[in-house]
């Protein structure tokens, strides 16, 4: 079966960093995706990898490592808007998104 | 703003009743999904369409169907609602398979 493991729950305080991971077990890879999605509303794109490394995108930067089936999404300098949930989505072999079931993130003053 | 509006934003429906949820896009993308999410559980993929005039079954697509009968327009259908079918559901739109996508605002469904 396909699987996306992503942790439940997280805390962090402003201004800190957070890691974010995504362990997954996909038929077959075309690229990970991660989302933001905030409380009564609709995800919305921050990045995606395909190729093993990292991606950096402001204060935002996304980690892929195929072979462990492995990824991570770290966020810097930590705001309170950044409380949302984060979504962890795999391309499967049939170029359909699977998706795992989000990281609640909640940030403390 | 361009993008993609969902029709109702929410609803009430009896059991066994039927409804149609609207999705329209403005973006030209040929690729358009409906997923359902529900508490604890990833969104799941209920029906896609690649391009106009074609669709596809996703993961979970018993009780519901769909059309593509255009570009902008993709409408989700459930022909006799039932509880298990409450959930939110969120219409979305990629340019291809190989691009993001991007969600309208979801519209929340309760069967009563």
């Amino acid at each position: 079966g396909q699987n996306i493991d992503q942790p439940t729950e997280m805390t962090a305080t402003e201004g800190a960093i957070v890691q974010i991971n995504c362990t997954y077990q996909t038929s077959g890879f075309n690229g990970l995706f991660w989302y933001q999605q905030h409380a009564g509303e609709a995800p919305t794109f921050l990045s995606y990898n395909v190729l093993d490394g990292l991606e950096e995108k402001g204060r935002f930067s996304s980690f892929l490592s195929r072979s462990k089936g492995y990824s991570y999404l770290l966020l810097k300098e930590l705001q309170m808007k950044d409380s949302a949930s984060y979504l962890c989505a795999v391309r499967d072999s049939n170029y359909q998104l699977i998706w795992g079931a989000g990281t609640k993130l909640i940030i403390k003053p | 703003t361009a993008g993609i509006t969902q029709a109702p934003t929410s609803q009430i429906l009896a059991a066994g009743r039927s409804m149609t949820l609207r999705c329209t896009q403005d973006m030209r993308h040929n690729a358009m999904y409906w997923y359902r999410q529900d508490l604890g559980l990833g969104l799941r993929l209920i029906h896609y369409s690649n391009t106009a005039g074609t669709t596809g079954k996703g993961e979970v697509p018993d009780g519901y169907s769909v059309s593509r009968a255009n570009t902008d327009d993709f409408p989700l259908t459930l022909a006799s609602a039932v509880p298990s079918q409450t959930s939110v559901y969120f219409c979305a739109s990629s340019d291809d398979s190989n691009q993001p996508q991007h969600f309208g605002d979801g519209t929340r469904l309760s069967i009563l």
